[in-house]
């Protein structure tokens, strides 16, 4: 069975500093990982993806994330929080080369960036 | 392109009665997922769609049940509502492939469905 982590339900940033939220997945084979994120009263929106190739994805709004197969770990950085970036982030994870409904999501981390 | 649009938007029912929730996709998307979202539980899925069949199902009772149609509409229903199945109910498209999705989902604003 494959599973998502986001060990941290929270985190706390100061504008213009860097973040991270973390992501830890499991699954046989090859990963397929997502990242989203959801802002109140609306539905997720895709980040950024890996699929193969590249260990570092660059995503939508100055996002990227590193996958590092070693430590099976999908973490969602950026180099300058802004305020607009408080919303709740989800990971996600499929095996490689199965389809959308086999994705399991993680619990979602807020993300509250302070001026 | 439109996004995917999910109607109605909020809906109030009582224990007992059912309802139907209908999802439209991204024009070409082919694959619909259906999520439920509760602040206890996250985000949990399902079902899966493609081109009318379902392909995946999560660990929901037979009273939720859904369809696709030729258009790649979706709609879902849950019969017998119960006080827990107070949630927001999120569509998802993408373009689907036999072979295997690479593609991100796209997700609706969702039903936001509370039971009385």
């Amino acid at each position: 069975a494959q599973s998502v982590a986001q060990p941290e339900d929270q985190v706390n940033v100061a504008e213009g500093n860097p973040l991270t939220v973390k992501c830890t997945y499991s699954v046989s084979g090859n990963p397929y990982l997502f990242w989203y994120v959801q802002y109140p009263n609306r539905g997720l929106q895709f980040l950024l993806k890996y699929i193969t190739g590249d260990n570092l994805v660059k995503g939508s709004y100055g996002f990227e994330a590193e996958f590092n197969k070693s430590q099976t770990s999908f973490h969602l950085k950026k180099p300058s929080a802004l305020v607009s970036d408080s919303a709740l982030y989800f990971c996600a994870v499929r095996k490689a080369k199965t389809n959308a409904g086999k994705s399991t999501f993680g619990d979602g981390t807020t993300l509250t960036v302070k001026p | 392109k439109a996004g995917v649009t999910q109607t109605p938007r909020y809906l109030i029912k009582t224990r007992g009665q059912q309802v139907t929730l209908s999802c439209s996709p991204i024009s070409g998307h082919r694959s619909v997922s259906w999520y439920q979202q509760t602040p206890g539980q996250g985000l949990q899925f399902l079902f899966e769609y493609f081109s009318e069949t379902q392909r995946n199902k999560g660990n929901f009772p037979g009273r939720f049940s859904g369809r696709q149609f030729s258009n790649s509409r979706s709609e879902m229903n849950v019969s017998t509502l119960e006080l827990g199945d107070s949630a927001l109910y999120l569509c998802a498209s993408s373009l689907g492939w036999t072979s295997g999705d690479y593609n991100e989902q796209f997700f609706g604003p969702g039903t936001r469905l509370t039971v009385l």
